[in-house]
């Protein structure tokens, strides 16, 4: 169960979009369509932002997209706004009920 | 209003034992699986344990297998986490978090525990 990888930094300016992968296996993201994308602002708890791949919950702004492919998950944020700048996980299931986590992209806005 | 409060955190010794436990308000609870996940000062998340409705199931994250024990009092609405022979490296804040369908909508504040002689 090693941790999903994601870039450590990635940055935009307004209005551009940025695009933060998530790379797996075959056995987590590549095996089953439950990667999620989660928001954390410095001290503050994660918000989840996109569920199954690519579902937003309710008032996650549609500027937030997800996509897969293969072992790769994929969270684009079109529109990049001042307050998308934190820090950005994804999620996947791993097979038996287990839940394992990227290390964490901080998102810049230039 | 969705709430989860964690407590329990603190400063521990090295080799030590923690409970934290996750008060729930504000909707169904037997709807719901309960996680914790944990967050290291300046790391990434870490998913640890999740405990289904009615203790049904228990998850663990296999390099904490063997030192975790999940639990949920459905009655009073709450979830438990043991934590035995607390290391250096449990020095984490503590969160609990609703899961269904593997994806936690809901989130704690989160607890701080710090392991320190």
């Amino acid at each position: 169960q090693s941790a999903l990888t994601q870039p450590p930094s990635a940055s935009g300016s307004p209005g551009q979009s940025v695009t933060i992968s998530c790379t797996g296996t075959s056995s987590d993201v590549g095996a089953y369509d439950y990667v999620s994308w989660y928001q954390q602002h410095p001290g503050k708890a994660p918000k989840l932002m996109i569920y199954e791949v690519n579902k937003r919950p309710s008032g996650v702004p549609d500027r937030f997209t997800g996509s897969k492919s293969g072992n790769t998950a994929s969270l684009t944020v079109s529109g990049l706004q001042a307050e998308d700048e934190a820090d950005y996980s994804c999620a996947s299931h791993a097979g038996g009920g287990i839940v394992i986590f990227g290390g964490g992209t901080r998102l810049t806005v230039l | 209003q969705v709430h989860l409060e964690e407590s329990g955190g603190g400063l521990v010794k090295p080799g030590g034992s923690l409970r934290l436990s996750c008060a729930a308000s504000g909707f169904t609870f037997t709807d719901y699986s309960m996680s914790w996940i944990r967050q290291a000062p300046g790391k990434g998340l870490e998913w640890l344990s999740c405990v289904s409705p009615g203790n049904k199931h228990t998850m663990y994250a296999d390099p904490l297998r063997g030192r975790l024990s999940v639990s949920r009092d459905d009655a009073k609405r709450s979830v438990f986490l043991q934590i035995d022979n607390l290391r250096a490296e449990d020095t984490a804040v503590y969160y609990c978090a609703t899961e269904n369908y593997f994806k936690s909508e809901y989130w704690g504040r989160g607890t701080l525990v710090s392991v320190s002689s």
